[in-house]
């Protein structure tokens, strides 16, 4: 059965720092991973997708990378500002036939202006 | 398009009471889920469905639990009777096949 982790659960730094959350996953037999942003009382966006035949993928201030065969992935912040506090939460599609995405518990990330 | 669409955003409804969810996916979208999210157990996949067909229902907590996906645009997940403990945020997401998910703004269930 496909677990994920994440760490830390939260997380509280001043602004302009550079920042990284992790993430980990049992099973290492995924399609893709995915990270999403969530604001308190509303729903996930999506910020990057890494299909399991890539390392890493960039979007803006965010690079994400994953090491599949270590079951884990990265998801890197440049500069943080206030507007980057949310929940971060990162998703794996397990293998084989299914498309389900098992999510991680999230990491609570604030900036301190 | 609008993305994932779901209805109504809050529900407050007396237990013993039967809830219905409703969720448009966005067009084109093969793969369809229902998630529910709490403070103690995060979000948990209850159901999803692949070209209408559901694929995996092992997420369902129990027979008061049901979910129908009559055509690609149009999802439902019902729960009767309801029950305190079904309070909770229920999410629905979409994605073509093995690929990026969206999700909906969520529905926030109260039952007393």
């Amino acid at each position: 059965k496909q677990e994920v982790t994440q760490i830390p659960a939260a997380l509280s730094v001043p602004e302009g720092e550079n920042l990284v959350l992790n993430c980990s996953f049992t099973d290492s037999a995924i399609y893709n991973l995915q990270w999403f942003r969530q604001d308190p009382g509303k729903g996930l966006t999506s910020l990057l997708l890494i299909q399991s035949s890539q390392r890493e993928q960039t979007s803006g201030r965010l690079n994400a990378s994953l090491d599949k065969s270590s079951g884990r992935s990265t998801l890197y912040i440049a500069a943080s500002q206030p507007g980057d506090s949310a929940t971060y939460l990162c998703a794996v599609s397990s293998g084989g036939a299914t498309n389900k995405l098992i999510f991680g518990t999230g990491t609570l990330l604030a900036v301190q202006p | 398009d609008a993305g994932v669409i779901q209805s109504p955003r809050h529900e407050v409804t007396e237990m013993g009471q039967e809830v219905t969810l409703r969720c448009k996916p966005i067009s084109g979208h093969n793969s369809l889920f229902w998630y529910r999210q709490t403070m103690m157990r995060g979000l948990e996949l209850l159901i999803y469905f692949n070209n209408n067909v559901p694929i995996d229902d092992s997420g369902m907590p129990e027979d008061r639990f049901s979910a129908k996906m009559p055509n690609a645009s149009f999802s439902t997940l019902k729960i009767q009777p309801s029950e305190p403990r079904d309070s909770a945020v229920y999410f629905c997401a979409s994605s073509p096949l093995y690929t990026e998910a969206f999700f909906g703004q969520g529905t926030r269930l109260t039952v007393v």
